[in-house]
C-alpha cells in the first residue's frame, strides 16, 4: 500500500519567515496530494491540493510543488504569520480510490 | 459550500456504556463517508468507509461489532462506540467525499468529536 513520510515533525519559524514541510510517497500511482491545516480541537481543514499533472501551484502566501520523479511534494508558506501556527498533515491518494493515506504531521509555531 | 458538521463535538460517559456520534454533510450528498480516529499528537487513523446503503468497510484492527457504522442518507452517517472503555477516549473526525462535479476528489473533514470515557 501507499506510504506517506513527512518531515519535519516539528517547525519553529519567525513571525515573517517562510516554513517548508516536505512529504514523500512511495505509490506511483498516487495522483491527488491535499495539505490539511489542523488547529487545536478542530478538524482538518484543506488549504491546498495538487494534481500529478501539475508541478506547482500558489494560493497567495501558500504554494505547493510535486516532484512525481522523485515522489515527494512540498508545502511553502510564504511571511508567515501567528495564526499559521497549527499542525499540518499531507495526505496522498492512489489513483480513482477513496483512501487518503496521510503523513504524520507537522507542529507549525510562528514565533511573533 | 462543503460543510461537514459533527454532534455532538465533545462527549464524557460512563465506562461500559455506547456513545452515538452523527456526522453530517449540511450542503451536498456524500455518497461516501469516512471515520478517522486520532491519539493526541499523531495523525489521522482511517477506521472504515461508509458507502450509503451498504455496509461499511472497517480498516484491519478495527472491530466492527464494537464500532458499528451506519450511513442511512446521502448526508448522515452515525458512528456508534459500544460497550466503550477508557481506551476508546480519542478524538473521532468523520469526512465525506465531495459530490462528482464537485470537490468529488477532495475530503471535507468535520470538526471531531471528542470522546473521554471514565
Amino acid at each position: 500500500g501507499e506510504n506517506v513520510e513527512q518531515h519535519p515533525s516539528t517547525l519553529s519559524v519567525q513571525e515573517g519567515d517562510s516554513a517548508v514541510i516536505k512529504c514523500t510517497y512511495s505509490d506511483s500511482a498516487s495522483n491527488y496530494f491535499p495539505w490539511y491545516k489542523q488547529e487545536l480541537g478542530k478538524g482538518p481543514q484543506l488549504i491546498i491540493d495538487i494534481r500529478s499533472n501539475v508541478g506547482e501551484k500558489k494560493d497567495q502566501r501558500i504554494a505547493v510543488t510535486l516532484n512525481k520523479t522523485a515522489k515527494h511534494f512540498s508545502l511553502h508558506i510564504t511571511e508567515t504569520q501567528p495564526e499559521d501556527s497549527a499542525v499540518y498533515f499531507c495526505a496522498a491518494r492512489r489513483g480513482t480510490g477513496n483512501q487518503f493515506y496521510f503523513g504524520t504531521g507537522t507542529s507549525l509555531t510562528v514565533i511573533p | 459550500g462543503a460543510v461537514v458538521s459533527q454532534h455532538p463535538s465533545w462527549v464524557i460517559c460512563k465506562s461500559g456504556t455506547s456513545v452515538k456520534i452523527e456526522c453530517r454533510s449540511l450542503d451536498f450528498q456524500a455518497t461516501t463517508m469516512f471515520w478517522y480516529r486520532q491519539f493526541p499528537k499523531q495523525s489521522l487513523m482511517l477506521m472504515a468507509t461508509s458507502n450509503e446503503g451498504s455496509k461499511a468497510t472497517y480498516e484491519q484492527g478495527v472491530e466492527k461489532d464494537k464500532f458499528l457504522i451506519n450511513h442511512a442518507s446521502l448526508t448522515l452517517s452515525t458512528l456508534t462506540v459500544t460497550s466503550a472503555h477508557p481506551e476508546d477516549s480519542s478524538f473521532y473526525i468523520c469526512s465525506a467525499r465531495g459530490e462528482r462535479g464537485r470537490g468529488y476528489n477532495e475530503q471535507f473533514f468535520g470538526p471531531g468529536t471528542r470522546l473521554t470515557v471514565l
